[in-house]
């Protein structure tokens, strides 16, 4: 596999589930992101990992809770989402301080 | 605060025809813009990078270029083709070493066989 890879590709979920996105990148990145895009809305930055350190929650609710493992991986734990949470989900990477942000092809999220 | 703005939201030209798609941003103070395609449903597709001290980018039928002092830029697309039809969208990077980009809310391009 080549790329920055996302799963499930789609997921609809109930407001008390908790469920996880996954993202995998292949590309030797040391810098994870996950953002968030809604209908009509510019895509928001949601968090940045560093050499798998957080280095930036851009005020995100706690019911988002992501988790860097190592710097190939970045998960999404979502729990006691809203419907306002429904979104398409992507993961990007890059080689800091390289420019360049390379995506995955997202998580469609809906929260019913 | 940055803000980068499209105009205009959806555009629909016949094939064949060259065209242009803008984006203006607030803060001229950027490291680098860069503009993305994006398939329904899909994730972003880098198409051209700008450092802030270039004037233009070139790859293939695409021609993006930067006028940092005005803060605009423009992304020319010649001999369009019904396979360019997606969303373009750009992005800002405000300097080096921090990969946090501003998008605009993109153009929805729609090219008529």
């Amino acid at each position: 596999e080549t790329g920055v890879t996302q799963t499930p590709r789609h997921l609809v979920m109930g407001m008390t589930n908790k469920k996880s996105l996954k993202c995998e990148q292949h590309l030797g990145h040391n810098a994870m992101y996950w953002y968030k895009q809604s209908a009509k809305k510019p895509l928001e930055l949601m968090f940045v990992y560093n050499f798998k350190e957080q280095t930036e929650n851009n005020s995100v609710p706690s019911r988002f809770s992501p988790e860097c493992p190592n710097s190939s991986h970045l998960f999404l734990h979502l729990h006691t989402l809203q419907p306002e949470d429904s979104a398409l989900y992507l993961c990007a990477s890059s080689q800091d301080p390289t420019p360049g942000l390379f995506f995955g092809s997202g998580t469609q999220l809906s929260v019913l | 605060k940055q803000e980068v703005t499209q105009i205009p939201a959806a555009l629909s030209v016949p094939e064949g025809e060259n065209l242009v798609l803008n984006c203006s941003f607030t803060d001229s103070a950027i490291y680098n813009l860069q503009w993305f395609r994006q398939d329904p449903g899909k994730g972003l597709t880098s198409l051209l990078l700008i450092q802030s001290s270039q004037r233009e980018q070139t790859s293939g039928r695409l021609n993006a270029s930067l006028d940092k002092s005005s803060g605009r830029s423009t992304l020319y697309i010649a001999a369009s083709q019904p396979g360019d039809s997606a969303t373009y969208l750009c992005a800002v990077r405000p300097d080096f070493g921090n990969e946090k980009l501003t998008f605009g809310t993109g153009t929805r391009l729609t090219i008529i066989p």
